[in-house]
């Protein structure tokens, strides 16, 4: 299976300020199509998870712009340019290149 | 408006059996893989099982194949988990989510508990 690793595992930060969340895999994630099954899903508090960021730096329907990611093989970043309240929860990687599908662990987002 | 309801979670002995539903709408259900993600109790999320648009693929995760059976049937627009041979490993808040080519999981559904427990 590919193993997905996140850090940190944990981050409080001050609104207004910018995020980093690195996430690791086992394997590289790009296909032979061009493709790189790389996805970013935030869960606030009490919700289910939803999808921020597919194919590494691609914003899903309604995300804001201060998301964004990158990366490329096996290295990812998810950046937030200026943190906000609502965004606290926890936000995961996802990849699909390989069946089983993996997860990280998770980052919980904090608000100092 | 894309929605995913599921339902039939309830708490169950260990060596039960649970069948699980997803009931979607506000899209063509039909044209699209869907799977099964669940969530342990404080846990992360880990990948269940998927479901081809025509049911004639499905696959699982080792933890669950030979005692979950993923089903869909097209004309009610549902999906359904068959869960036997229910462990307490199993208890988990279990989501429905649409699959998408370009966007992983793209919708979600809120979830529906199972707890396994004596």
């Amino acid at each position: 299976d590919i193993v997905m690793t996140q850090t940190p595992l944990s981050l409080s930060v001050t609104p207004g300020q910018p995020a980093s969340i690195s996430c690791k895999s086992s394997h590289s994630l790009l296909h032979s199509d061009g493709k790189t099954y790389l996805y970013w899903y935030l869960q606030k508090p009490g919700q289910s998870p939803h999808l921020l960021i597919y194919e590494v730096s691609n914003r899903f329907s309604g995300v804001p712009d201060r998301f964004s990611g990158s990366g490329s093989a096996t290295d990812f970043t998810l950046k937030i340019s200026r943190v906000e309240a609502e965004d606290v929860g926890l936000y995961y990687c996802m990849q699909s290149l390989h069946l089983p599908y993996t997860f990280g662990l998770g980052t919980k987002l904090e608000i100092k | 408006e894309v929605q995913l309801v599921e339902s039939g979670g309830v708490v169950v002995q260990p060596g039960g059996s649970l069948r699980l539903s997803c009931a979607a709408s506000g899209f063509s259900f039909d044209d699209y893989t869907m799977h099964w993600v669940r969530q342990g109790p404080g846990k992360g999320l880990e990948w269940v099982s998927l479901i081809t648009w025509d049911g004639l693929r499905t696959d699982y995760a080792g933890s669950v194949k030979g005692r979950f059976t993923i089903s869909r049937d097209n004309g009610k627009n549902s999906l359904y988990l068959q869960m036997n041979s229910l462990r307490t490993e199993d208890t988990a808040l279990y989501y429905c989510t649409k699959g998408d080519d370009n966007y992983g999981f793209d919708y979600w559904g809120q979830g529906t508990l199972v707890a396994v427990s004596s």
